[in-house]
């Protein structure tokens, strides 16, 4: 079957930086999303990634190795706005998105 | 940028009721639209893909009879829950796309439309 996973919930500081790993086995792989979502809302997208390496977007950027089915977003320089979730999405052969559960990233002052 | 608008944005019905959901595309021409629905806490399950003007694609275990939808214009779609039961209280959402399913094309998603049956 087709998996995404990643951590349940998060806690970090205000000012500090964290990074949030996916995981994901997909049957075929065109290119992995990461998207926000604040509670009650609709998600919105942060970054794409189809080719391993590094994309950088601000305080944002996203890392991605397909040998090892794995990405991870990492978040700098936090802010109180950013507690949000944080959802993994990997497009699989058939160009479907498959949706990680998400993690709750929890911003402490 | 794209934007989609989605209402209502909540609603609140008796069982045995239908509701309607509506999702329209504002500034551009969504060839393909998609209905999620997500539970507290879980991620967002596809329930079926809609091309403009053909019979919607339903995930398996999707009722299709009782998730109607229609897209009937290149900025509109809408899903109607028919006969509502409290087991069908979630957050509908609804995402747009101008540019087809392949490639790096990015969802834009509307605001969500949460349904409580009574």
């Amino acid at each position: 079957g087709q998996n995404i996973d990643q951590p349940t919930e998060m806690t970090a500081t205000e000012g500090a930086i964290v990074q949030i790993n996916c995981t994901y086995q997909t049957s075929g792989f065109n290119g992995l999303f990461w998207y926000q979502q604040h509670a009650g809302e609709a998600p919105t997208f942060l970054s794409y990634n189809v080719l391993d390496g590094l994309e950088e977007k601000g305080r944002f950027s996203s890392f991605l190795s397909r040998s090892k089915g794995y990405s991870y977003l990492l978040l700098k320089e936090l802010q109180m706005k950013d507690s949000a979730s944080y959802l993994c999405a990997v497009k699989d052969s058939n160009y479907q998105l498959i949706w990680g559960a998400g993690t709750k990233l929890i911003i402490k002052p | 940028g794209a934007v989609v608008s989605q209402h209502p944005s909540w609603v609140i019905c008796k069982s045995g009721t239908s509701v309607k959901i509506e999702c329209r595309s504002l500034d551009f021409q969504a060839t393909t639209m998609f209905w999620y629905r997500q539970f507290p806490k879980q991620s967002l399950m596809l329930m079926a893909t809609s091309n403009e003007g053909s019979k919607a694609t339903y995930e398996q275990g999707v009722e299709k009879d009782k998730f109607l939808i229609n897209h009937a214009s290149l900025t509109l779609s809408t899903l109607t829950v028919t006969s509502a039961h409290p087991e069908d209280s979630s957050f509908y959402i609804c995402s747009a796309t101008d540019r087809g399913i392949s490639g790096a094309n990015v969802l834009t998603f509307g605001a969500g439309s949460r349904l409580t049956v009574l």
